[in-house]
């Protein structure tokens, strides 16, 4: 499958738990990563290899996996945690990477 | 600390080649395990992998563009490039470069250029 699809927009209530999630074939052989991205910056890495957090980040980002689904949680949302948020992996051949459209999470 | 720095003219117009360079300080592009990636993001919308190379020269091409794409790594300067020749003004767009990190099954771009602007335009 040469696609990933995220849910466009997402909200979450300041201090709730979101799941934004990332459906797609390869993801049944490739971990996802996410990255987040603020209005005119590039992307942050937050999530890569299914559940692991660069070092530093906050810890009430977690990532989780299952079938062709892959998901980011944040629990407990702040206000700076509104942003695009993006999933990516290899597609099923496996030398091409692939970026989901992105999901932009709003924090009410 | 690893950065990478994207240059090259903001300005390109139709028909004409598409130059960048992305220029790694803080590390060695010879580093093994890496790859080193170029990223573009349209006008509000999301991003798409361009290709990667490995610093032995061994790269990927996104296959819609393979047919106008080089992406090249100069070891003794720590940077590599991208060459998109007769570009569009669908080609206008946010150009990122990245580290790639990955196993075999995983990948993750931990280390982003801070992007630089390219309008395609007479």
């Amino acid at each position: 499958s040469s696609e990933l699809t995220q849910d466009p927009a997402v909200s979450v209530a300041l201090g709730q738990t979101v799941r934004i999630t990332c459906q797609g074939d390869s993801l049944r052989k490739y971990y996802a990563s996410w990255y987040q991205q603020k209005p005119g910056q590039a992307p942050l890495l937050v999530i890569y290899a299914r559940d692991n957090r660069p070092s530093g980040f906050p810890d009430r980002f977690s990532g989780s996996s299952s079938g062709d689904t892959a998901s980011l949680t944040i629990t407990g949302a702040q206000a700076e945690d509104e942003a695009d948020y993006y999933c990516s992996s290899r597609d099923t051949i496996g030398n091409h990477v692939l970026f989901g459209g992105g999901t932009k999470l709003t924090v009410l | 600390q690893v950065q990478l720095q994207e240059s090259g003219p903001g300005l390109v117009k139709p028909s004409q080649t598409l130059s960048l360079t992305c220029t790694v300080s803080g590390g060695s592009i010879r580093r093994s395990g890496y790859f080193w990636t170029w990223i573009r993001q349209h006008p509000g919308k999301g991003l798409e992998c361009i290709g990667y190379i490995y610093y032995s020269g061994s790269s990927h091409y996104n296959p819609s563009l393979k047919s106008r794409l080089t992406i090249s790594v100069d070891t003794s300067k720590n940077q590599f490039s991208l060459n998109l020749s007769s570009v569009t003004a669908a080609d206008t767009a946010v150009y990122f470069c990245a580290r790639g990190d990955s196993s075999s099954s995983w990948d993750a771009f931990d280390i982003w250029g801070q992007g630089t602007m390219v309008t395609v335009s007479s």
